[in-house]
């Protein structure tokens, strides 16, 4: 079993779309989670951790759900630049391990 | 804060030849540096991580003597294919951790082998 499995889309929505990711870890000892946005060709960039009570920033809200070991990324009022990949990681302590990307594509 | 950098950014070689990619921490201590590799369309697979002034620890299925890292110091680690390949082309990535749960990603550095 992988140690975190994300959908890889493509998500295709409108402008203005709320649209969800979610992922799944397989190591219950995880302490650590972080949402990722890797644009083409370029390195991940750090989006948000992602906090047991769940945490906000902006447009964007994480949260997690030890009991189902899953964590979520939700995006309101998508724009055209929040085109792009995103990536769950996930570290048991001492290393970090990543979802396979989840593609979001946002249409005018 | 917490910037990485990545040298070269490209490199194009031809089969048979050898490639060094420099990883530095520049405004922060790393006692844990990762290397990455990337295919297109595909996710980052984790291919080493280098412990300054120990050996690098490799995942399975990555040759250690293809694929040769060096952590001199708290700010660098270098990582040579040797004897490249034209399979060896892919988008190799480091990260450098600041801390246990903190992790900081180097541009990248795209290798093309003729």
């Amino acid at each position: 079993r992988k140690e975190v499995e994300q959908d890889p889309g493509p998500f295709n929505v409108p402008e203005g779309a709320t649209v969800a990711f979610n992922c799944t870890y397989s190591n219950s000892a995880s302490q650590s989670f972080f949402w990722y946005r890797q644009d083409c060709r370029k390195e991940p960039k750090l989006l948000m951790s992602v906090y047991s009570s769940g945490n906000e920033d902006g447009r964007f809200t994480a949260q997690l759900n030890r009991a189902s070991q899953y964590i979520s990324l939700l995006i309101r009022d998508s724009k055209l630049s929040d085109s792009a990949t995103y990536l769950c990681v996930v570290n048991p302590g001492n290393q970090f391990y990543f979802g396979t990307g989840t593609s979001l594509t946002v249409i005018p | 804060g917490a910037v990485v950098s990545q040298h070269p950014s490209w490199v194009i070689c031809k089969s048979g030849t050898s490639v060094k990619i420099e990883c530095r921490s520049l405004d922060f201590q790393a006692t844990t540096m990762f290397w990455y590799r990337q295919f297109p369309k595909q996710s980052l697979m984790l291919m080493a991580t280098s412990n300054e002034g120990s050996k690098a620890t490799y995942e399975q299925g990555v040759e250690k003597d293809k694929f040769l890292i060096n952590h001199a110091s708290l700010t660098l680690s270098t990582l040579t294919v040797t004897s490249a390949h034209p399979e060896d082309s892919s988008f190799y990535i480091c990260s450098a951790a600041r801390t246990s749960y903190e992790q900081y990603f180097g541009p990248g550095t795209r290798l093309t082998v003729t």
